[in-house]
């Protein structure tokens, strides 16, 4: 069964500061690894989507990385701001399309 | 706009009173599926589907159906809700051709059972 680590739970940084949020799993047969936002409350918004068979996917201040073989990505964001402040899921996608989530980490950027 | 449309948001029932979560989208995905997230667990998966007439449960099935009748919608029925079904649920849909997929997210709909 598959599971999915992110580490930390929490990460307060200043505002400018260059990030990088963790997120490991136990079965390297994956289909993509996604990372979403959720602000307080709300829904999920796609961030990045990385397929099995790339390294990494760039958006504006965020890259995202995929090592499948050692189980692990990374959310890197580049000079933080107040409006990153939010919940960041990972979330791994195995067979029949179904989408195993992280806990999350709570980040908060502040000013 | 391509979306997925959840209804209502927000909604506040009594416990055994049977109730019924729309979900829709516009983007022609034949995958569907729903997921409750709640405090301390994260996300998972409740029921999914692969196309009109295909469904099957997930991780957390019991005290729901669903039913898949149009490619476009999805809803979540609760026979006779229970307060431990309190919670934020999420519909979510992707397309399956092609290998790669990437899903898109209903704003999602506050449950209290009370």
């Amino acid at each position: 069964k598959q599971e999915v680590t992110q580490i930390p739970a929490a990460l307060s940084v200043p505002e400018g500061e260059n990030l990088v949020l963790n997120c490991s799993f136990t079965d390297s047969a994956i289909y993509n690894l996604q990372w979403f936002r959720q602000d307080p409350g709300k829904g999920l918004t796609s961030l990045l989507l990385i397929q099995s068979s790339q390294r990494e996917q760039t958006s504006g201040r965020l890259n995202a990385s995929l090592d499948k073989s050692s189980g692990r990505s990374t959310l890197y964001i580049a000079a933080s701001q107040p409006g990153d402040s939010a919940t960041y899921l990972c979330a791994v996608g195995g067979s029949n399309y179904k989408l195993t989530f992280g806990k999350g980490t709570l980040l908060t950027v502040n000013p | 706009e391509a979306q997925v449309t959840q209804n209502p948001r927000y909604l506040i029932t009594v416990t055994g009173k049977k109730l019924t979560v729309t979900c829709s989208q516009n983007m022609n995905h034949e995958y569907m599926s729903w997921y409750r997230q709640d405090p301390g667990l994260g996300l998972r998966q409740i029921y999914y589907s692969m196309n009109v007439e295909v469904t099957d449960k997930g991780d957390v099935p019991e005290g729901y159906k669903v039913s898949r009748k149009e490619k476009r919608n999805f809803p979540l029925i609760l026979e006779s809700p229970s307060p431990n079904q309190t919670s934020l649920y999420f519909c979510a849909s992707s397309f399956t051709k092609g290998g790669g997929y990437g899903y898109t997210f209903g704003s999602g709909t506050r449950l209290t059972v009370v």
